[in-house]
């Protein structure tokens, strides 16, 4: 059963600072891994989408690795701004034979930015 | 516009009641998913389907019902014997592995 990690829970740092969020995932057939951005009471954005077969992907000031076989994705956020303060999940796709089959996310890191 | 709907925003169960959360889209993606999200426990998939008459349990299924009878909507019934029923819950829909979700319907027990 995939089970997914994301470090540190929480980070709250001044604006400007370029970020690190760490997510580690224990099996590692994937079908892809997304990034996503939750604001409180709020449904998902997706901000990265990474495949399998890819190794970063990069949207404005983020950008996402993959690491598959080591079980690691990690998100970078470049000259933070308190518009980003919010939850950030990372969520491998699992996989069968018949394709994708719905996400296992981690818990979060909850990210506060400070103005 | 094109999205995911989920309806009601809010919705209160009774002890013993049933209650239906209703999700919709008009994006004409053929797999749909529902998810429950609990504080500190991430979200967890309930129910998913990856084409019309057709869904699979995900890994907390008990409690919970589903049915795909038209490719754009995927209801989710919360039945009496889902004993922790209060949660956020989301739905989501995918193409080409990408998955969407909607903004969710809380539900609380009375």
């Amino acid at each position: 059963k995939q089970e997914v990690t994301q470090i540190p829970a929480a980070l709250s740092v001044p604006e400007g600072e370029n970020l690190v969020l760490n997510c580690s995932f224990t099996d590692s057939a994937i079908y892809n891994l997304q990034w996503f951005r939750q604001d409180p009471g709020k449904g998902l954005t997706s901000l990265l989408l990474i495949q399998s077969s890819q190794r970063e992907q990069t949207s404005g000031r983020l950008n996402a690795s993959l690491d598959k076989s080591s079980g690691r994705s990690t998100l970078y956020i470049a000259a933070s701004q308190p518009g980003d303060s919010a939850t950030y999940l990372c969520a491998p796709e699992r996989y069968s034979g018949g394709g994708a089959d719905g996400l296992t996310f981690g818990k979060g890191t909850h990210l506060i930015i400070q103005p | 516009d094109g999205g995911i709907t989920q309806s009601p925003k809010y919705l209160f169960r009774k002890e013993g009641q049933n209650v239906t959360l209703s999700c919709e889209q008009n994006l004409n993606h053929d797999a749909m998913y529902w998810y429950r999200q609990d504080p500190g426990q991430g979200l967890r998939l309930i129910y998913y389907s990856q084409i019309v008459n057709d869904f699979q349990k995900g890994d907390i299924a008990e409690g919970y019902s589903v049915s795909r009878e038209k490719k754009e909507s995927f209801p989710l019934t919360v039945t009496s014997a889902q004993k922790n029923p209060t949660a956020f819950y989301l739905c989501a829909s995918s193409i080409e592995n990408v998955e969407y979700f909607g903004a969710g319907t809380r539900l609380s027990v009375l």
